[in-house]
């Protein structure tokens, strides 16, 4: 089925970097969402998006909605450990239910 | 608890065994989904009920996949004859209302599974 593309697939950055990582699809959507997974875990919600163009924080994290309605973008600033972890960007249209997830982005934070 | 349950957390079976998973959704929500997500992948939508009606299984990959949630709560995921390509974590959300537009989805932890 269809994935997002996500990049980078993966990163190592020290603790207090700032992160950024993107989303892109060839479809449009009308909702963006961001996902952080732990390991043995389900995914959880971090920061949603419903407006092209919006800019969404959350703590550290900030996302935005691309104005294509394309893309996405997830930031977090000043890295701590307990950021590790896999983060997924998922698009939701009008019509549909169902969520498209992306391929991920695994971060690692090394002190 | 509160939170969306799976069980079991891990199984292995053989080829050509059949298994069931089951997923006890946050009580009275609505809407329930089922997600197959490979290693290192991310989740792939299966299969969505809003109550006891199983509006869109487009993404369930063959016909020995069947999903069911009879009195509209729990729900289980029946994979027949199961494949080495079936190996995969299989995840259950749920959500309060009719259309998760916009509205969170809550994940289970999943339900490991292993194919030999």
């Amino acid at each position: 089925g269809q994935q997002l593309n996500q990049s980078p697939q993966s990163m190592f950055i020290q603790e207090g970097e700032d992160v950024s990582m993107n989303c892109t699809s060839s479809s449009i959507f009308n909702t963006w969402l961001w996902y952080k997974q732990d390991p043995g875990e389900g995914p959880v919600l971090l920061i949603a998006l419903y407006k092209a163009g919006e800019l969404t924080s959350n703590g550290r994290l900030t996302a935005q909605f691309g104005i294509t309605r394309k893309d996405s973008f997830l930031n977090i600033s000043a890295s701590i450990p307990s950021d590790v972890g896999i983060y997924f960007c998922a698009g939701l249209t009008g019509t549909a239910s169902k969520l498209t997830f992306g391929t991920g982005t695994r971060l690692q934070v090394t002190l | 608890g509160a939170g969306v349950s799976q069980s079991p957390r891990y199984k292995v079976a053989k080829r050509g065994q059949d298994v069931a998973l089951r997923c006890d959704p946050i009580s009275g929500h609505v809407s329930l989904f089922w997600y197959q997500q490979a290693l290192g992948q991310g989740p792939e939508f299966l299969t969505y009920f809003q109550n006891e009606a199983q509006l869109d299984k487009s993404g369930l990959p063959s016909d020995r996949f069947f999903a069911e949630r009879p009195e509209g709560s729990v729900s289980t995921l029946k994979i027949q004859r199961t494949q080495q390509e079936d190996s995969a974590v299989y995840l259950c959300a749920s959500t309060p209302g009719r259309l998760a537009g916009g509205e969170t989805q809550y994940f289970g932890p999943g339900t490991r599974l292993l194919v030999l």
